[in-house]
């Protein structure tokens, strides 16, 4: 299976901007994405193929991939930011991968 | 607007079959992917299989062969069936619409949470 690795948990205050990395084996290669899950909730789709965002997520959102790394970035972060972000790696032959999944908690 | 719906027994014996359904409403089954995915109580969330009306399915490796997918176009649902079961397969399990247009799960079901335990 493919592995993703995340850092366990990130804080910022609110109005600085949070970054979540997603490291895995030549990442570049596969689409990746990011999803926003808050407890008791399905998750939500934040940022695809790498670097774009689905209709209803704010421009704070944004994400990119080189290499071995995927990174989201939300800038101005706000209460609401506080959740747990997972990334995933998509393509045929790895399957649907997740990462572990990062804490992001506003101070 | 699409919906899902997961449906299933919330609690299953060590050892049994534990089989879900996902209705699908505002969407065809026919018109995308779909996978099933899961989240262990204080855990992170696990992708365990797509599959695709041609047939396509894939399925994650660390499960061995116990996963079962399927869609059903008379009924527009999806199902899973996970054989075998332990302590270790509790998780609130989530149905979702796959999407290669976006390489990732546009739309997910409130997902339903399944106990293994005699």
């Amino acid at each position: 299976s493919y592995d993703l690795t995340q850092p366990p948990s990130v804080s910022v205050s609110p109005g600085q901007t949070a970054t979540i990395t997603c490291s895995g084996d030549n990442l570049e290669n596969y689409y990746t994405c990011w999803y926003r899950k808050k407890p008791g909730q399905s998750p939500d789709l934040v940022i695809y193929r790498d670097n774009k965002r689905p209709s209803g997520i704010p421009d704070r959102y944004s994400g990119s991939n080189s290499g071995n790394t995927a990174t989201l970035t939300i800038s101005e972060t706000q209460s609401l930011d506080e959740a747990d972000y997972f990334c995933q790696a998509w393509d045929s032959t790895i399957g649907r991968a997740f990462g572990g999944g990062t804490k992001l908690t506003i101070l | 607007q699409v919906q899902l719906q997961e449906s299933g027994p919330g609690l299953v014996n060590p050892s049994e079959t534990l089989s879900l359904t996902c209705n699908v409403s505002g969407a065809s089954v026919s018109s995308s992917y779909w996978s099933w995915v899961r989240q262990p109580p204080g855990r992170g969330l696990e992708w365990l299989a797509y599959t695709h009306y041609s047939a396509s399915t894939n399925f994650n490796p660390s499960l061995n062969g116990r996963v079962t997918i399927s869609l059903d176009t008379s009924t527009n649902q999806l199902s899973l069936k996970l054989t075998s079961v332990t302590a270790a397969d509790t998780a609130v399990y989530f149905c979702a619409r796959d999407q290669p247009v976006y390489g990732g799960f546009d739309y997910w079901g409130q997902g339903t949470l399944v106990t293994v335990s005699s």
